[in-house]
Formats: C-alpha cells, sequence, structure tokens
C-alpha cells in the first residue's frame, strides 16, 4: 500500500458527461501528479500541482482540469467526455522534501465511458 | 517531447532465469532513473532507481546497469519467479518534475 488513495475505483459514464476523480496524498507530501494509462499509450503525465499550485503540465486536454486543495487532496475534472477518454488514471505523489525523487501511485480510478 | 524508449515489449522468461530490460533516453540532463512494477489492476510501485554518479545499483535480485556515456539503462532481475510476472516500466527524470516514462515491457515468467 503506496498510502495514495484515489476514489472512485470505477467509474462508468457516457460520452458527453463530466466526472471528478479525488485524489488524497500520502502524508505529508505536497506535491500531487496525474498520469493517464491507457492501451496504446502507456503512461502519460497530466499535470503537477505543489502545494496548491500548478508546476507542470503535460500532455492534458482542454477539457481536463485539475486542482490542489489547502488539505492538499487533488481532483482530476474531465468534462465533455469521449470514448477514447476511457482509461486508468492515476495519481502518484511525491515527498515534501524537493530533493526527494521518489513518487508513489495510488490504485487508480479506471474511467469506462459507453 | 523527450522520451525514453524501452525494450522489449514483452519478454518470456524461464523460472530461475535472468530478465533483461533495457532502456534509452535523449535527455542528459535526466538525473533519476527509476523502474516501476505494475501487476494487473494496480498502480505502479517503485522496485529500484538509480541516479547517474554510479554505473549499478543492486537490491536483492534486482539490478540496474548505468551507462551514462551511451544514454541507457537497464533492469536485470537475477532467479527470475514467476511472482515476478509483471509490466515494468523505466521512467527517468530531471529534479522533482514529471517522469517520462517508457512503453513497458510485460514479463512472464513460466515454470
Amino acid at each position: 500500500d503506496s498510502g495514495v488513495t484515489q476514489t472512485p475505483k470505477h467509474l462508468i459514464t457516457a460520452t458527453g458527461q463530466r466526472v471528478t476523480l479525488r485524489c488524497s496524498p500520502r502524508s505529508g507530501d505536497l506535491s500531487v501528479y496525474w498520469y493517464q494509462q491507457s492501451l496504446d499509450q502507456g503512461l502519460q503525465f497530466l499535470i503537477q500541482y505543489y502545494n496548491g499550485e500548478e508546476r507542470a503540465k503535460g500532455n492534458i486536454l482542454e477539457r481536463f482540469s485539475a486542482q490542489q486543495f489547502p488539505d492538499l487532496h487533488s481532483e482530476l475534472n474531465l468534462s465533455s467526455l469521449e470514448l477514447g477518454d476511457s482509461a486508468l488514471y492515476f495519481c502518484a505523489s511525491s515527498p515534501r522534501d524537493r530533493s526527494s525523487y521518489e513518487q508513489y501511485f495510488g490504485p487508480g480510478t479506471r474511467l469506462t465511458v459507453t | 517531447q523527450q522520451q525514453v524508449k524501452q525494450s522489449p515489449q514483452s519478454l518470456i522468461v524461464q523460472k530461475g532465469g535472468i530478465s533483461i530490460i533495457n532502456c534509452a533516453y535523449e535527455n542528459t540532463a535526466f538525473d533519476y532513473f527509476p523502474w516501476y512494477q505494475q501487476f494487473p489492476g494496480k498502480g505502479p510501485a517503485l522496485l529500484i532507481a538509480i541516479r547517474p554518479d554510479v554505473s549499478e545499483k543492486k537490491e536483492g535480485r534486482f539490478t540496474i546497469s548505468f551507462n551514462k556515456s551511451a544514454k541507457q539503462f537497464s533492469l536485470h532481475i537475477m532467479d527470475s519467479q514467476p511472482g515476478d510476472s509483471a509490466t515494468y516500466f523505466c521512467a527517468s527524470r530531471f529534479g522533482n518534475e514529471k517522469l517520462t516514462f517508457g512503453t513497458g515491457t510485460r514479463l512472464t515468467i513460466i515454470p
């Protein structure tokens, strides 16, 4: 168990809908990262937050957005969903110390868009 | 976009054998090279990692070999066991920034 929690575990929704994925980082970790894993794309970095501020953006679509709250949990919002958004979504967190390198991944949310 | 190229895509090894997975990177600024292990239905879990100031790091049956001049690193699993069957991802990163992942290797250990 990495200490990172994600809810829900599974999500089935229809095209055009909007969903919110939630992530709670390990205790003390300030950085949260979101990744998308699909069969044909591997693990793709979406976005990083550090202590509530956006730090880096990857291949995140404009229909997707995220935020990190004062209690450090993070939410990833996916809107106008398309079939191609079906994937596993992982969040990971990093230790407070910026010189530390490890990222710890949560169990993921499996999103199915029908 | 900085890439990390991983090979092979899939690998079958007999129990007790050595599993070898290779990765090559482009960005010479990368200073952290982890390997992640992922079982079906689970998130990736950090297995072992190396920094470029050493050429090899060993933890139990798992060894990372690092060749800075060739910009390559590899994972060796000695005495491979059926429980090692999983997907393995190499990754690279600069500082505390995002990880750039390889495309993954599905390892199957057969009796």
